[in-house]
């Protein structure tokens, strides 16, 4: 069974571009998370798509920070501008249904804002 | 709501040496409890879990944890240290019940390094 996938793997970018980052859940996996992951902490989830639709963005900087899940599969997390203290990994995870226990994380995306 | 504290950020400990990562929860509800195990440049791979039932439960990699509600504790550990656990990890908890997102809360994490 093929994990889940993130691209890119690393990116550099100076402050007030704009970046955006991939995932691809494992196969009929309903519930899709972002995480931030900045150095020195643990994860921090960002947002919750439950199929296409966002269960909890409670933590998601809605003024530089968008996500989609277009028809309930792949996502996108978008920063527009960036900012230094967004520099972190990216983990993308997910799982069958939001209530069964386990989440597969992907190896993350790691962004370096200078 | 959940919290999660690790107690240490960085755990040194011979090649061999017992293996103990502490880890205190809080929740409101009965949790749903995790650790994590991170290498360099890596995701996170989940290495136990409880959920419900024994307390003691046994991992991948031959780690364990046990559940001690009276402590609010997770602490993980290993009878024997190798060279390749030396990574990160992370201790998680998750609500559950009608309002449960599936949401992992995690601790910030702790360093161990195993010396040869």
């Amino acid at each position: 069974e093929a994990g889940v996938a993130q691209s890119p793997r690393y990116k550099i970018i100076e402050k007030r571009q704009s970046v955006a980052f991939w995932c691809n859940p494992i196969s009929g996996h309903a519930t899709l998370y972002w995480y931030q992951q900045i150095l020195g902490q643990g994860p921090k989830l960002l947002i919750q798509f439950q199929n296409n639709g966002v269960v909890d963005d409670s933590q998601l900087p809605k003024d530089r920070f968008s996500a989609e899940r277009l028809k309930g599969v792949d996502s996108t997390l978008k920063i527009q501008p960036a900012k230094l203290e967004d520099s972190a990994v990216y983990l993308c995870a997910s799982s069958a249904r939001p209530r069964v226990v386990e989440a597969f994380f992907g190896q993350g995306t790691r962004l370096t804002v200078v | 709501a959940q919290s999660v504290t690790q107690l240490g950020s960085h755990v040194s400990v011979s090649e061999g040496a017992l293996v103990l990562l502490r880890c205190n929860y809080s929740s409101s509800v009965p949790p749903y409890l995790f650790w994590y195990v991170q290498y360099p440049n890596q995701g996170l791979q989940l290495l136990l879990k409880y959920t419900t039932g024994a307390t003691l439960v046994k991992g991948i990699n031959g780690f364990e944890a046990e559940f001690k509600k009276s402590e609010t504790s997770f602490h993980l550990t290993k009878p024997s240290a190798h060279m390749s656990d030396a990574a990160e990890y992370f201790c998680a908890v998750r609500g559950w019940g009608s309002s449960n997102t599936g949401k992992l809360i995690f601790g910030q994490g702790t360093t161990l390094q195993v010396k040869p």
